[in-house]
């Protein structure tokens, strides 16, 4: 079956960095994504993964390694607006999202 | 980045009545649509994908009559809750792609939907 797999909660310290892993298994596969969410709205995008390693973009980067169905987001110099749900979702052989249930991640002053 | 609207942005609606949700492609051709429904502190689940000028493909457990889907024009997908029940009441959320760039999905800001 497909799955993806994400903590359910984290908590971090403003200014810090923290690191939100995804693990996932998809019927084929065609990118790994991240999306953020805050509470109420609709999910926005954050960055798309289909060859192995780091994607850099300011202070959030992605990870992606394919051979072990694993990915991780991380966010640098954490800021009280990125308090949000993290989306992990893997793209299946049909382009299809198939979406974790999320990371909310909770940033204390 | 594509822009994809959704209209209305909130809905209260008396149960029994059927309330209509517009998603629009405002910069593109969205070839695809998809539906999804997410509920407080879960995660988005798919409702259906739409092709434009074909029916709609339902995840299953989604009742296609009770949820209908219009997919009209490259520009336009329409979700229409019949019947509604407090239930439904949800946070419903479209995106939409082009299908030459089948693994971007644009999504809409999101339709919240309270059924007394």
């Amino acid at each position: 079956g497909q799955n993806i797999d994400q903590p359910t909660e984290m908590t971090a310290t403003e200014g810090a960095i923290v690191q939100i892993n995804c693990t996932y298994q998809t019927s084929g596969f065609n990118g790994l994504f991240w999306y953020q969410q805050h509470a109420g709205e609709a999910p926005t995008f954050l960055s798309y993964n289909v060859l192995d390693g780091l994607e850099e973009k300011g202070r959030f980067s992605s990870f992606l390694s394919r051979s072990k169905g694993y990915s991780y987001l991380l966010l640098k110099e954490l800021q009280m607006k990125d308090s949000a749900s993290y989306l992990c979702a893997g793209m299946d052989s049909n382009y299809q999202l198939i979406w974790g249930a999320g990371t909310k991640l909770i940033i204390k002053p | 980045g594509a822009v994809v609207s959704q209209h209305p942005s909130w809905v209260i609606c008396k149960s029994g009545t059927s309330v209509k949700i517009e998603c629009r492609s405002l910069d593109f051709q969205a070839t695809t649509m998809f539906w999804y429904r997410q509920f407080p502190k879960q995660s988005l689940m798919l409702m259906a994908t739409s092709n434009e000028g074909s029916k709609a493909t339902y995840e299953q457990g989604v009742e296609k009559d009770k949820f209908l889907i219009n997919h009209a024009s490259l520009t336009l997908s329409t979700l229409t809750v019949t019947s509604a029940h407090p239930e439904d009441s949800s946070f419903y959320i479209c995106s939409a792609r082009w299908d030459r760039a089948q693994e971007t999905q644009y999504f809409g800001p999101g339709t919240r939907l309270l059924v007394l």
